[in-house]
């Protein structure tokens, strides 16, 4: 069965700083990769997705994502964070069984100290 | 802009009442979805729709069902509230072939069941 697992149910970083949020998949099938943010009281936005092309995907808000299939990952990046940044993120992977179907991860938070 | 509405954002109702929970999107598509929303759990599917009348079950269905009378609109109904279906529930949608799945998100209703 497919599974995203989200490494850190919190990251803290300071403004500037680099952001990386971790995503590993399993998959019997070539996946396809989604970032989604969460910001407060609302609901998800597409932040990238993966679906065969480039190995490196770049999304919103200077966000990125590399997919290595060696690694079975599709790690977030952002060189600097802003305020603006705090948020939950949610990975996710398409369902092999329909077309239709995402998988989450159990979401990271992300704080952004001053 | 694709948009995905829901009715209420929060709801407050009493264990054994039936709830309604609605939601429109208007981009003509063809999937839609129900989640629901708990801290540490990411989001898990109760049930999806990739027709008018067809509905399936999704990780968690029990004690909910559903509604599609018309492409646009999708319900989720409850049809005995009971306290531990206090969450967040999202509603989302997206067109029907794999290479656009992307999902296009509600803002959430926030029900509570005392």
């Amino acid at each position: 069965a497919q599974s995203v697992t989200q490494l850190g149910s919190h990251v803290s970083v300071s403004e500037g700083a680099l952001v990386l949020l971790r995503c590993n998949y399993s998959s019997s099938v070539p996946p396809y990769l989604f970032w989604y943010v969460q910001y407060p009281n609302q609901g998800l936005q597409l932040l990238l997705k993966y679906t065969s092309a480039a190995t490196l995907v770049k999304g919103i808000n200077g966000f990125e994502a590399e997919f290595k299939k060696s690694e079975t990952s599709f790690h977030l990046t952002k060189p600097s964070a802003h305020m603006s940044d705090a948020a939950e993120y949610f990975c996710a992977v398409s369902g092999e069984d329909s077309s239709y179907k995402l998988i989450f991860g159990s979401g990271t938070r992300l704080l952004v100290r001053p | 802009d694709v948009k995905v509405t829901q009715s209420s954002r929060y709801l407050v109702k009493r264990t054994g009442e039936k709830v309604f929970l609605e939601c429109v999107q208007d981009m003509d598509h063809e999937n839609m979805f129900w989640y629901r929303q708990d801290p540490g759990l990411g989001l898990r599917l109760i049930y999806f729709s990739y027709d008018v009348k067809m509905k399936e079950k999704g990780d968690i269905p029990e004690g909910y069902s559903v509604s599609r009378e018309k492409k646009e609109r999708f319900s989720l109904i409850l049809e005995s509230a009971s306290t531990n279906q206090t969450s967040m529930y999202l509603c989302a949608s997206s067109l029907l072939e794999r290479t656009k799945n992307i999902q296009y998100f509600g803002a959430g209703t926030r029900l509570s069941v005392l």
